[in-house]
C-alpha cells in the first residue's frame, strides 16, 4: 500500500541531544513537508522541499535542519539549538501540478520528549 | 502571512445532530484542504476545495474563495467524527506553503 512511513513513534531525548527523524513515502510525490504541532494547536511549517537536492525554510526553521538526497526521503533533524524542541512532528507528501500544491497526505507522526 | 481563523472552537454534540464548521481565511487563496485528525493524531484529508461546493457520504464542504471562507457541514454525526477537524490554505501566486487554521475540536456524544 502507498503511504507515509515516520520512524520513530516516540522518541526520548535529553537536552543538548541532537535527533533524527526520518520520513520515507513510497507514492512517488514530488513534494514533502515537516509540521510541528503543540497540544491544542494547529501545524506549523517547518521545512518543505518540492524536489530533490532543494527545500525551503517554513514559518519555524530555527534549531530543525533537513535533507533531500533522495526523492522518497525526507528526514528532520531537531538539533541542540531548538529551545522547546517537545512536540509532536508530522511528515506530509503532495504531488505538483506545477506550481500548485495538490492534495496533502499525512504520517503517522512522531512525538518527541525531551527530558 | 495570511491568517486562517476557525469557528467554533469546541464543539460537542449528540450523536445523529448536524454541524456546521467554519474557515474564515484573510487574502485570495488557491488551495484550500479540510482535514480531520483523529484522538491518536493520525491526520486525513477530507476535502480539497479551493472553490465550490463537494459531498463525501455525510460530509460536504463549500468554499466561497471569493468572500474568503469555507464551511464544513457533517450530517448525523456519529462517535467516530470525533477529534479536530483543519482547514489549510495556500496564498495566492505561493507554492506549496499551506498554512493551518487553529481547528475545532469536536466531541460527538452517545
Amino acid at each position: 500500500d502507498g503511504g507515509i512511513t515516520q520512524s520513530p513513534k516516540y522518541l526520548f531525548r535529553k537536552e543538548g541531544q541532537n535527533v533524527t527523524l526520518s520520513c520515507e513515502q513510497n507514492l512517488n510525490h514530488d513534494a514533502m513537508y515537516w509540521y510541528r504541532q503543540d497540544p491544542g494547536q494547529g501545524l506549523r511549517l517547518i521545512y518543505y522541499s518540492q524536489i530533490v537536492n532543494d527545500f525551503q525554510k517554513g514559518d519555524i526553521a530555527e534549531g530543525y535542519s533537513v535533507s533531500r538526497e533522495k526523492k522518497e526521503s525526507f528526514p528532520l533533524t531537531v538539533t541542540s539549538a531548538q529551545k522547546n524542541p517537545t512536540a509532536f512532528y508530522l511528515c506530509a507528501s503532495s504531488a505538483q501540478d506545477g506550481f500548485l500544491t495538490s492534495v496533502l497526505t499525512f504520517g503517522a507522526g512522531s512525538r518527541l520528549t525531551v527530558l | 502571512g495570511i491568517q486562517v481563523e476557525q469557528s467554533p472552537p469546541d464543539l460537542i454534540l449528540q450523536e445523529g445532530a448536524n454541524s456546521t464548521l467554519r474557515c474564515n481565511f484573510s487574502d485570495s487563496v488557491n488551495n484550500l484542504q479540510w482535514f480531520h485528525q483523529n484522538p491518536w493524531g493520525q491526520l486525513i484529508n477530507l476535502f480539497y476545495i479551493p472553490s465550490g461546493t463537494k459531498q463525501n457520504g455525510r460530509l460536504s464542504a463549500t468554499t466561497v474563495a471569493t468572500e474568503r471562507y469555507s464551511l464544513l457541514y457533517i450530517s448525523s454525526s456519529q462517535t467516530t467524527d470525533s477529534g479536530v477537524y483543519f482547514c489549510a490554505v495556500t496564498l495566492t501566486g505561493t507554492a506549496s506553503k499551506l498554512t493551518f487554521g487553529t481547528g475545532t475540536r469536536l466531541q460527538v456524544t452517545l
